[in-house]
């Protein structure tokens, strides 16, 4: 099975703060990206890569950065932490897609991180 | 740009009965994917059921169905004989393409409970 992992389910921080999330797949995944999630909103897409190294804007990356120094795991940075970054985080995965095979392009999903920011 | 509306935010059922989740979407591509994840509470959000555009046929996974009805850019979910594990948020999802690092477009979410 596809296991994705978050470093945290919960995480309290103060305004201003350098906030890490962490992210790791275990499948050999190609594609890695982050979402936040809040009611009446569904998810939105932060930041996405395809590649180590290789990072692409979603259509909310304002206050954020991501890094992907090795293939397994995807980073999301927040810089300086505001309050309205208190969110839901959910960290998903998915195999090359190349050729058309539909059997390919499922995401899944890690468990999430309820991040709070006073 | 590419979007995906639920207009349903809350849904109740009795156990056993049959239930549709409703999504519309717009967009201009005739080559897409259209998904519906399933969030149960506290756990990991698991795909349900994949559509891809160019099939007629509606996809089918056990009580899980779907209604795609490509001219009218809708793609309701249904789910017969609803038990109770079948509470959870609901998101529609959108893919344009085939190739590439797979972009999803959700909707806004239904939460359904089904009642005992």
């Amino acid at each position: 099975d596809v296991k994705v992992t978050q470093s945290s389910r919960y995480l309290v921080k103060r305004t201003g703060e350098k906030v890490f999330l962490e992210c790791v797949q275990d499948m050999d995944h190609e594609n890695m990206f982050w979402y936040r999630q809040d009611p009446g909103l569904g998810l939105r897409l932060i930041y996405f890569s395809y590649d180590v190294k290789m990072k692409e804007k979603g259509d909310i990356p304002e206050g954020y950065s991501v890094s992907r120094e090795k293939k397994e795991r995807f980073s999301l940075i927040l810089e300086s932490a505001s309050t309205n970054q208190t969110s839901m985080y959910l960290c998903a995965s998915s195999p090359f897609s190349g050729g058309g095979h539909m059997g390919t392009d499922t995401q899944y999903f890690g468990p999430g991180t309820r991040l709070t920011v006073l | 740009a590419q979007t995906v509306t639920q207009s349903q935010p809350e849904m109740s059922v009795q156990e056993a009965e049959t239930v549709t989740l409703s999504c519309t979407y717009d967009t201009s591509e005739n080559n897409y994917y259209l998904f519906w994840y399933k969030q149960p509470p506290s756990r990991q959000m698991i795909l349900v059921i994949r559509q891809e555009a160019y099939k007629q046929q509606n996809a089918t996974e056990n009580r899980f169905s779907v209604n795609f009805q490509k001219a009218a850019k809708s793609f309701s979910l249904k789910i017969s004989d609803s038990q109770l594990g079948d509470t959870a948020m609901y998101f529609c999802a959108f893919r344009v393409g085939i190739q590439g690092a797979q972009k999803l477009v959700f909707g806004q979410g239904t939460r359904l409970t089904i009642n005992p």
